[in-house]
């Protein structure tokens, strides 16, 4: 079956510091994948996709994303976090062109 | 260009109540999503619309969950009666086309029922 795994809840890091945020899944092709953030009380917003070519993905923010197919991963990345970073993340994917799954999301505090 | 509009954004209710939520598109996106969201989980597709029609609505409750899309625009949600499991935050979010295209979303509904 078709799945999306997120496995680390909650991460807490501190400002400056680098952050990878790892989401695995579960499918017999390359899916399309996607990172959102969800700040508290608002909408999901696209931090980066891919759908083929260079698996090294830049998106906003600052932030990138490495599509790994040995793996069947697509960890997120940002070298240095500031404190507005600090929301919940939301790694989706989407088969085929069928509807999108989206996974569990990683809580991520960040301290001065 | 104006985002994904939602309303009401806070809706509490008592359960077997009814409740409804609005949702307008980005002008020109095709395809409109309803997505439930639980707290502490990731978004879950309810119904999928490409212009007025359905898509998917293989998870949607559809003995309490109704949802439509007049003229392929705007689209309303409505849950009749209210259990109180339907508590969540309600995600309306469209796209030019397919759901690989990028997903703009709306601020959600958040319903509580009591």
């Amino acid at each position: 079956a078709q799945s999306v795994t997120q496995p680390d809840i909650h991460i807490t890091v501190s400002e400056g510091a680098s952050l990878e945020l790892r989401c695995n899944y579960s499918y017999g092709a390359t899916p399309y994948l996607f990172w959102y953030v969800q700040s508290p009380g608002q909408g999901l917003q696209l931090l980066l996709k891919y759908f083929s070519g260079d698996t090294l993905v830049q998106g906003i923010k600052g932030f990138e994303a490495e599509f790994k197919r040995s793996q069947s991963s697509f960890n997120l990345r940002k070298p240095s976090v500031h404190w507005s970073d600090a929301a919940e993340y939301f790694c989706a994917v989407g088969f085929n062109t069928d509807k999108l799954i989206f996974g569990t999301g990683t809580r991520l505090q960040v301290f001065p | 260009e104006a985002g994904v509009a939602q309303s009401p954004r806070y809706k509490i209710i008592e359960k077997r109540q009814s409740v409804a939520f609005w949702c307008n598109p980005i002008s020109g996106h095709a395809t409109l999503y309803w997505y439930q969201q639980i707290l502490g989980q990731g978004p879950k597709l309810l119904i999928q619309f490409q212009n007025n029609g359905v898509v998917d609505d293989s998870q949607l409750p559809k003995d309490r969950f109704s949802a439509e899309r007049l003229k392929g625009v705007d689209s309303t949600l409505k849950i009749q009666p209210a259990k109180l499991e339907d508590s969540a935050v309600y995600l309306c979010a469209s796209s030019l086309e397919l759901p690989t295209d990028t997903q703009y979303f709306g601020p959600g509904t958040r319903l509580t029922v009591l």
